[in-house]
């Protein structure tokens, strides 16, 4: 099925770093979502975006949705342990239908 | 509930055998999704209910797949002759109208 790209891939970061990962599609999107996602859990919303441009955090999150609507950024700043995980974008496809097309995911590891 | 349940946790079957897979969506939401992840990847798009009906089937990848959802409320994605490729982790999630989707724990599914 179809996937959008994430990079990177995976990261090994130290406690207290900043984070930036981004998702890029060659199609469309009106809405963008980011996702956290632990072992044995489903996938837990972070952040939600609906406008070109849009800026938005929660936290020490903030995400970006871009302006060209193909891609979006996921910044992450003063890392803690807890920030372990697999992160995903979403997008929300313009077909019609509402369907979440997911990125491959991007798995981060802080190093205390 | 809280929150989206599903069950079981585990599954482990024989190949061509049948497995039935249940969701319990939040109480009200109307909308209801069902992804495959497989080791490594992000959620892929199966099947998208909104209330009895199954709005976009697009993502089932063939005709061993069926969904059902008769009530507008518990879901049963259900998997005939099953084969090894189909192990993977099923995840459920539902939303209210097209707003945020909450995700299940999910069903791991290995097929021997």
């Amino acid at each position: 099925g179809q996937q959008l790209n994430q990079s990177p891939q995976s990261m090994f970061i130290q406690e207290g770093e900043d984070v930036s990962m981004n998702c890029t599609s060659s199609s469309i999107f009106n809405t963008w979502l980011w996702y956290k996602q632990d072992p044995g859990e489903g996938p837990v919303l972070l952040i939600a975006l609906y406008k070109a441009g849009e800026l938005t955090s929660n936290g020490r999150l903030t995400a970006q949705f871009g302006i060209t609507r193909k891609d979006s950024f996921l910044n992450i700043s003063a890392s803690i342990p807890s920030d372990v995980g697999i992160y995903f974008c979403a997008g929300l496809t313009t077909s019609g239908t509402y369907k979440y097309i997911f990125g491959t995911g991007t798995r981060l590891k802080v190093l205390a | 509930g809280a929150g989206v349940s599903q069950t079981p946790s585990n599954k482990v079957t024989e190949k061509g055998k049948y497995v039935e897979l249940r969701c319990d969506p939040i109480s009200g939401h109307t909308a209801l999704y069902w992804y495959r992840q497989s080791l490594g990847q992000g959620p892929e798009f199966l099947i998208y209910f909104q209330g009895t009906g199954a709005a976009d089937d697009s993502g089932l990848p063939n005709d061993r797949f069926f969904a059902v959802r008769p009530e507008g409320s518990v879901s049963t994605l259900k998997i005939q002759r099953t084969e090894r490729g189909d192990s993977a982790v099923y995840l459920c999630a539902s939303s209210h109208g097209t707003d945020t989707q909450y995700f299940g724990p999910g069903t791991r599914l290995t097929v021997l």
